[in-house]
């Protein structure tokens, strides 16, 4: 059971826009940045969005994240293909004084 | 351009000790804190250890307190995962991450991940 909950799963079709939710307590999200993370099959996870809302250099801006309160999101515009991964996001935990990960979300690309 | 390299990844008896190690290039390794970060077979990501660039603060999760200890070699660009205890839930890939600056402990930067094995 992890701290931060995600849809297990999610999917679009090419062009569509998906969002991808990451709820949490005032404990995490609701005091401290939220980040997001991208896992291509067999590879290390990628930093995708860090402060809430802001992208990486390199970082398509069809990617882009928002924060309310104790809940996050993860918007993904003009789905392509190679967008099918696992979405992960993370907080700073305050009280348990650690880092704290969503169970993640596997995006289908139909 | 900033590189981090896991090692030391193996197959482990139960009960007994590894220490993993990660190598860093491409960036002044003495200014940034540096993460441990753990994926068990088809699993998410769990958060292991967190150290401070000058050493002076260490974190933890719950799951390892106890039994595992970061540490850094700043003279070798490198940070170290000493894992003692082992159990059969340890068994996943680690990874070590770059933190984002002084200022944001997100994790940024990722190495390729070493795996580990505990079984008897």
């Amino acid at each position: 059971q992890s701290v931060l909950t995600q849809p297990p799963s999610a999917s679009g079709t090419p062009g569509q826009r998906v969002t991808i939710s990451c709820s949490g307590s005032s404990s995490n999200i609701g005091s401290n940045y939220v980040y997001w993370y991208q896992q291509l099959p067999g590879t290390a996870p990628k930093l995708l969005i860090y402060s809430n809302n802001q992208r990486p250099s390199g970082v398509p801006d069809r990617f882009s994240g928002s924060k309310s309160g104790t809940s996050a999101s993860l918007a993904i515009s003009g789905l392509r293909s190679e967008d099918e991964a696992d979405y992960y996001c993370a907080a700073w935990h305050d009280s348990l004084s650690g880092w704290v990960f969503g169970g993640g979300t596997k995006l289908t690309v139909l | 351009q900033v590189q981090l390299v896991e090692s030391g990844g193996g197959v482990v008896q139960p009960g007994r000790s590894l220490r993993l190690s990660c190598a860093a290039s491409g960036f002044t390794f003495s200014t940034y804190g540096m993460h441990w970060v753990r994926q068990a077979p088809g699993k998410g990501l769990e958060w292991v250890a967190l150290i401070w660039y000058d050493v002076s603060s260490k974190y933890y999760a719950d799951s390892v307190k106890g039994r595992f200890t970061i540490s850094r070699d700043n003279s070798k660009n490198t940070v170290y995962l000493q894992m003692n205890s082992l159990r059969a839930e340890d068994t996943a890939v680690y990874y070590c991450a770059r933190v984002l600056s002084s200022s944001d402990y997100g994790m940024d930067v990722w190495g390729q991940g070493t795996t580990v094995t505990v079984s008897s």
